[in-house]
């Protein structure tokens, strides 16, 4: 039973465009979001995380967006650059049940030039 | 300030033989988390361990195991590995305090490959 999903395999982007990764997740008791950039041979990168209080956190180029009532999150990369292609992952918490984190599947960013 | 580290970066084992996988969490981390990746899927928790005591367990049989020294680093082990336990492992540490405990900080992985 997948918990957090991402549906998007895969997407591409031109270079200085807007990037949207999508996510979705069924467990209302999640309450702490991430998302996390994975580039080859290397472990997912920290990028951004929210907690269920707020509805948008930015910092610099990313900005997540969660929706919680439709069970919906979202990272914008705005303008988009060739060093953001890469696995990006999704992922969720519920805090105060235990310090699992949930990962989706990932989405590969592909920006092109 | 050093990164988490794992070894060995890649191994081969055979099915039923058991494995001892490292960690060395980063400077200032008392948290260590373990996942497992398996092509074209994201992390799976394993557990974690903070100040040497299991702190959480996935959905993971008890040939996977774990061990975590006063310095923080940690080892996984798994008894009697099956064909299925070729994956990433991957090893995060985190600070215990506060939001930024779940922001972990990942190592490069060890590829395991059981043949």
């Amino acid at each position: 039973d997948q918990q957090v999903k991402q549906n998007s395999p895969s997407l591409s982007v031109q270079e200085g465009r807007i990037s949207i990764l999508n996510c979705d997740y069924t467990n209302s008791m999640f309450d702490y979001f991430l998302w996390y950039k994975k580039y080859p041979a290397e472990g997912p990168t920290f990028l951004i995380s929210i907690s269920s209080i707020k509805d948008k956190n930015e910092d610099g180029r990313f900005t997540v967006f969660l929706n919680k009532s439709a069970k919906h999150l979202s990272l914008h990369i705005v303008p988009s650059q060739p060093g953001d292609s890469a696995v990006y992952f999704c992922a969720a918490s519920a805090r105060y049940r235990d310090d699992k984190i949930i990962f989706g599947k990932g989405t590969r960013l592909h920006i092109l030039p | 300030e050093t990164g988490v580290t794992q070894s060995p970066t890649h191994l081969i084992k055979t099915r039923g033989q058991q494995v001892t996988l490292r960690c060395s969490s980063q400077s200032g981390h008392n948290t260590v988390s373990w996942y497992q990746q398996a092509l074209g899927q994201g992390p799976q928790f394993i557990f974690q361990y903070y100040r040497e005591e299991e702190n959480g367990r996935g959905n993971f049989p008890p040939r996977f195991s774990g061990l975590q020294f006063p310095n923080y680093s940690s080892e996984l082990n798994v008894n009697a590995l099956e064909l299925d336990d070729s994956a990433l492992y991957l090893c995060a540490s985190s600070p215990r305090t506060g939001e930024s405990s779940y922001e972990q900080y990942f190592g490069p992985g060890t590829r395991l490959t059981v043949t």
